[in-house]
């Protein structure tokens, strides 16, 4: 069964920056793609990040390029997301998301929330 | 990158009505690289169809995908209690990947 289990959420100042992890169990995690999606309180989903299976390519949103970065360790089986200069717009639920052999999402994790306030 | 746009933002129906949800996109999505997903309150989305048309594991048969280029849609034929929630259609053919801003299907 796959599963994805992110962390690294909570309060977070202003200004500030943090690092999600994505722990992946279940499937073998080099041979996939992998990507960060996130959802403001009652809005809809962004798409944030996407990773190649071997590391070396990487995709972001136009509009947060330059605050994010997305990386992983394959030998752990874990995924991250570090975000920097944060604001009240970036408070969401990050999610972790699998990608198939087809190319589309397939599996998601539960999220972890993000909360940016003083 | 390419802009999805769903139609419409709020959709009211009964259960046993068929649903037709829209996604229109900026630009052709190359290979009909194209999903939809649904989402429960409170739980992550749920992939219903992928390349267009193809549905998903264990997704049920009322709901089927079409499309092409720039315009798609999600039928869902008979509506079942449980199928009231947010709908999004997503574009993996393209970097960056992108989604629409969602459809409410809500109970009339």
């Amino acid at each position: 069964e796959v599963q994805l289990v992110e962390s690294g959420g909570g309060l977070v100042q202003p200004g500030g920056s943090l690092r999600l992890s994505c722990s992946a169990a279940g499937f073998t995690f080099s041979t996939y793609d992998m990507h960060w999606v996130r959802q403001a309180p009652g809005k809809g989903l962004e798409y944030l990040s996407g990773i190649r299976s071997d590391g070396r390519g990487t995709s972001y949103a136009d509009s947060l390029r330059g605050r994010l970065t997305i990386s992983r360790d394959n030998s752990k089986n874990t995924l991250y997301l570090q975000v920097s200069s944060l604001g009240p717009e970036d408070t969401a639920v990050y999610y972790c998301v699998k990608t198939s052999s087809l190319w589309f999402l397939d599996y998601w994790g539960q999220g972890t929330l993000v909360t940016v306030s003083s | 990158e390419i802009v999805l746009t769903q139609s419409p933002g709020t959709l009211s129906l009964s259960p046993g009505e068929r649903a037709t949800l829209s996604c229109r996109a900026s630009q052709s999505v190359s290979n009909r690289y194209l999903a939809w997903y649904q989402q429960r309150p409170g739980q992550a989305p749920r992939l219903l169809v992928y390349g267009a048309s193809s549905r998903a594991t264990d997704v049920p048969d009322r709901f089927s995908g079409s499309g092409s280029g720039t315009d798609f849609t999600l039928t869902i034929s008979r509506l079942e209690p449980e199928d009231f929630a947010v709908y999004y259609c997503h574009q993996y053919g393209s970097s960056p990947r992108t989604f629409g801003q969602g459809t409410k299907l809500e109970i009339k």
